[in-house]
């Protein structure tokens, strides 16, 4: 089984509704990040999460919003999605250490319309 | 702030030649450097991670080199396969010491049987 899963894997919508992602791990990381991909874009952070108490905004957490639920649930929502949102989602994990690497989920394709 | 820079443009290759992949940053030189590989439709995949004392690290045919006066990285595959035709993406630290990553928008690979 995949350490770090997300659903759903693609969805569209429509321009004003509320969509919740989800990630889930079973790598026992502490860290969890969310992230959108858009071409020519390379991935930006929307927000980030170090433990169950600590949630962060990254560099573009306008119109997202998150919840930890547990070390291994980390959900992003929209809550009135538009346009220029549909993208390329990751969610990813890490340890916290120096030099860490991060383990990345297979993605959600959003498409808002 | 930081910024990285990756080429945009594909990089087409024939099979068995190296492949070289740049990256470049503009401001200060992280504690290290990491390389991914991201294929369509998927979560990046760590690769290869060098720290700002080293100058060069090598794994199975991956060579990644850390040059911090010329603020650059540079990625090579030698004896390069069609199943190296992927987008790889370099990833630096924010130096803020949270072992947060900044990512690159990624070189694509092609290599031609």
């Amino acid at each position: 089984d995949a350490d770090v899963t997300q659903t759903p894997r693609n969805r569209i919508t429509k321009t004003g509704k509320r969509i919740m992602l989800e990630c889930s791990q079973t790598k026992g990381h502490d860290r969890m990040y969310w992230y959108r991909q858009d071409p020519g874009l390379g991935l930006r952070l929307i927000y980030y999460s170090f433990d169950v108490k600590d949630i962060n905004k990254g560099e573009i957490s306008d119109g997202y919003s998150v919840s930890r639920q547990a070390q291994a649930k980390f959900s992003l929502s929209l809550e009135s999605a538009i346009p220029n949102q549909t993208a390329l989602y990751f969610c990813a994990t890490s340890r916290g250490l120096a030099a860490d690497t991060q383990y990345f989920g297979p993605g959600t394709r959003l498409t808002v319309l | 702030s930081q910024k990285i820079e990756q080429n945009s443009e594909a990089l087409n290759i024939q099979e068995g030649k190296t492949a070289t992949l740049t990256c470049n940053y503009t401001n200060y030189s992280p504690a290290y450097l990491q390389w991914y590989r991201q294929d369509p439709g998927r979560g990046p995949v760590f690769l290869l991670l060098i720290r700002e004392n080293e100058k060069e690290k090598r794994k199975e045919r991956l060579k990644v080199t850390f040059d911090t006066t010329l603020k650059q990285s540079l990625f090579h595959i030698t004896a390069s396969q069609p199943a190296d035709s992927a987008t790889y993406l370099c990833a630096l630290d924010m130096m803020d010491s949270s072992y947060k990553l900044i990512f690159g928008s990624g070189t694509r690979l092609l290599v031609r049987p």
